[in-house]
């Protein structure tokens, strides 16, 4: 059975400080990959998807970039943290061709002081 | 007008009750229709998922779409308080590329009170 796995849970980062989260998918190939904020109120907000490796589309601009080193593998960075950076961040994946159903990994709360 | 309409709620129910759970939408191209549970502080749950028009049920929960109208709804009977959460609905149109991603409404916050 497929899995993800989205980590760290929750992180506390200083304004200007770096992010990096990651997200892995298993059980699964050549998946679509995305990865949404959720903030209250304004329901899920989609930020990046990827139909395959190295290849990432960003739906609205911001501070973020997103990475897919490897087929299973799903990076979110930022270089400077900024307060409204502040959310709940979602990684998801679907099969191919994609957009029929997405399962999401627990999510990481993150807090920018 | 947005693409998909969900009321926030909060709906309050008592165990034991037949809740209902729906949304609207205004794209005729969307096919593929999904409920998502979300408790708090976890990622949300894929519940049900539907293609095109008709009913789906899963134990206590019956998923139903009506495309002439645009409009779905999540039955959930003999409701519990271990059904307490927030309840998304998303559609898509089902193909690949940016107009096919995944339009969720932004929730319903259900209680089942004991």
């Amino acid at each position: 059975s497929q899995t993800i796995h989205q980590w760290p849970a929750t992180l506390v980062q200083p304004v200007g400080s770096p992010l990096s989260l990651e997200c892995t998918v298993e059980g699964t190939s050549n998946p679509n990959l995305y990865w949404y904020r959720q903030a209250a109120g304004r329901g899920l907000q989609l930020l990046f998807y990827s139909v395959g490796i190295g290849q990432i589309s960003s739906e609205v601009p911001q501070n973020l970039s997103a990475s897919r080193p490897q087929d299973r593998q799903f990076i979110l960075s930022s270089k400077k943290l900024l307060l409204s950076d502040s959310g709940f961040y979602l990684c998801a994946w679907s099969p191919k061709p994609g957009n029929t159903e997405a399962f999401f990994g627990q999510g990481t709360r993150l807090t920018v002081v | 007008q947005k693409e998909v309409e969900q009321d926030p709620g909060p709906l309050s129910v008592p165990e034991g009750a037949i809740v209902s759970l729906n949304c609207t939408y205004s794209n005729s191209a969307f096919q593929y229709f999904m409920w998502y549970r979300q408790y708090s502080r976890k990622g949300p749950e894929l519940l049900m998922y539907t293609y095109s028009s008709g009913n789906k049920e899963d134990g206590r929960f019956t998923a139903q779409v009506d495309k002439s109208s645009k409009y779905i709804s999540l039955f959930i009977r003999d409701s519990q308080p271990s059904d307490s959460a927030t309840y998304l609905c998303a559609m898509s149109g089902g193909y690949g590329g940016s107009q096919g991603n995944l339009i969720f409404g932004k929730g319903t916050k259900l209680s089942v009170k004991p």
